[in-house]
């Protein structure tokens, strides 16, 4: 069973720095990999999928990067919007894992 | 629209049982696998199980496998979630979500309900 882990856990940025947030998987896997999005009492909206390709509706500063084992999420240009958990989801793989989780705080 | 609704979630003892249930609307329900997700409270993501667009295949977290039943009634765009022997650790929000692959899984969630809360009490 492959498990994701993320870093850092909480990441301190300030409204229009960039923000990079770390996925790693235990070994090699495809480039199926998601991002999410999770905004205090909200349900989870879908930013990344296949590593690299925007969700529709989602802005242009989110990207999304990496192979292998190390991915990689990267916010250009923090928004105060943008302030959330984030959690990385393999799929493809059985059951399909996610990430602990990444919380972007106001610095 | 993509509409995702869950219901169902309440106080429940040890031992127990509870039937979830997410009417969808806004897209092709028919046409897409299904999930159910789950989020202890201050925690993170859990996948629990996945119903195939004709509910013809299930499976199921071997936290849940045994205890736990996804079905869906297509004629009524609902999906369901039966928990039977409900422990502690069931307790969570359980979020229903759209598989992002039209007739087939890519187990990615393009869609989700805005989930309901089980507290399992003992």
């Amino acid at each position: 069973e492959i498990v994701m882990t993320q870093s850092p856990a909480t990441l301190s940025v300030s409204p229009g720095e960039r923000a990079t947030l770390s996925c790693r998987a235990s070994q090699s896997v495809s480039s199926t990999l998601a991002w999410y999005q999770q905004k205090p009492g909200q349900a989870p909206r879908l930013l990344i999928y296949g590593a690299s390709t925007r969700a529709t509706g989602v802005p242009a500063r989110f990207s999304g990067s990496g192979s292998g084992t190390e991915f990689t999420l990267t916010i250009s240009s923090l928004q105060s919007e943008d302030f959330a958990v984030y959690y990385c989801q393999l799929y493809n793989h059985w059951p399909p894992p996610f990430g602990p989780g990444t919380k972007v705080e106001i610095k | 629209e993509v509409q995702l609704v869950e219901s169902g979630g309440v106080v429940v003892q040890r031992g127990e049982s509870l039937r979830l249930s997410c009417a969808a609307s806004g897209f092709s329900f028919h046409d897409y696998a299904m999930h159910w997700v789950r989020q202890a409270p201050g925690k993170g993501l859990e996948w629990v199980s996945l119903i195939s667009w004709d509910g013809g295949a299930t499976f199921y977290a071997d936290s849940v496998k045994g205890r736990f039943t996804i079905s869906r009634d297509n004629s009524k765009n609902s999906l369901y979630l039966q928990m039977n022997t409900l422990r502690d650790e069931d307790t969570a929000f359980y979020y229903c979500a759209k598989d992002a692959k039209y007739s087939g899984h890519s187990d990615y969630f393009d869609y989700w309900g805005q989930g309901t809360l089980v507290t399992v009490s003992s």
